[in-house]
């Protein structure tokens, strides 16, 4: 199984400020054949079901806010929010889609400092 | 716009059974496949299950195997998922979610509480 880790696993920062997460795979991700990242962020709010925001990495899903950005490739992976909201207080999640099982990190809680 | 709705959870004594549905709408569900996602409370999310488009081809979780079950059926646009042998730890929110390489749309949830 691919073994997911999130760091860290809980983040304050100042509203405006930006935050990163980072996800690291202890295996590759990557089908190289198709040169893509079978790599997943979501962000999971206390009674509200997962809401993805990115995949392949680095692909925005449609009406994300572009603060929210994917990068990496491989077994490292990084997301960002370039200036914090306060609706942007969450659990984030990466996941891989690469082979099953689909594995998750632990989580990072994101609050507002 | 597509929606997913689960339906069939509830309290249940460990050794217990219960099946959960959940049905779909707004997209051509028979060319998806399927999934369950669960998040037990304080933790984090473990995928579960998946159905091929057809139900030709089931995977499961290593902590679910031999007990449950999931299946589908295309003409009433739902899949289930029948869990037996009940345990405390399989306390949880389960989630059915379209599984399109990435999970983009998910239920609300279903409280499965085992006690």
């Amino acid at each position: 199984d691919i073994v997911m880790t999130q760091s860290p696993d809980s983040l304050a920062v100042p509203l405006g400020e930006r935050a990163t997460i980072n996800c690291k795979s202890s295996q590759s991700v990557l089908y190289s054949s198709r040169n893509d990242n079978y790599l997943a962020w979501f962000q999971k709010k206390s009674g509200q079901p997962p809401r993805l925001l990115i995949y392949w990495a680095s692909t925005r899903e449609s009406g994300v806010p572009d603060r929210f950005s994917g990068s990496g490739s491989g077994t490292d992976f990084t997301l960002t929010i370039s200036s914090l909201q306060a609706e942007d207080v969450a659990v984030y999640y990466c996941q891989q889609y690469y082979s099953s099982p689909y594995t998750f990190g632990q989580g990072t809680k994101l609050e507002i400092k | 716009e597509v929606q997913l709705e689960e339906s069939g959870g509830g309290l249940v004594q460990p050794g217990g059974s219960l099946r959960l549905s959940c049905s779909g709408s707004g997209f051509s569900f028979n060319d998806y496949w399927m999934s369950w996602v669960r998040q037990a409370p304080g933790k984090g999310l473990e995928w579960v299950a998946n159905i091929k488009y057809d139900g030709t081809e089931k995977n499961y979780v290593d902590s679910v195997k031999g007990r449950f079950t999931i299946s589908r059926d295309n003409a009433k646009k739902s899949v289930f998922l029948q869990m037996n042998s009940l345990r405390a730890e399989d306390t949880a929110v389960y989630y059915c979610a379209r599984l399109e390489s990435y999970f983009r749309y998910w239920g609300q949830g279903i409280l499965v509480t085992v006690s």
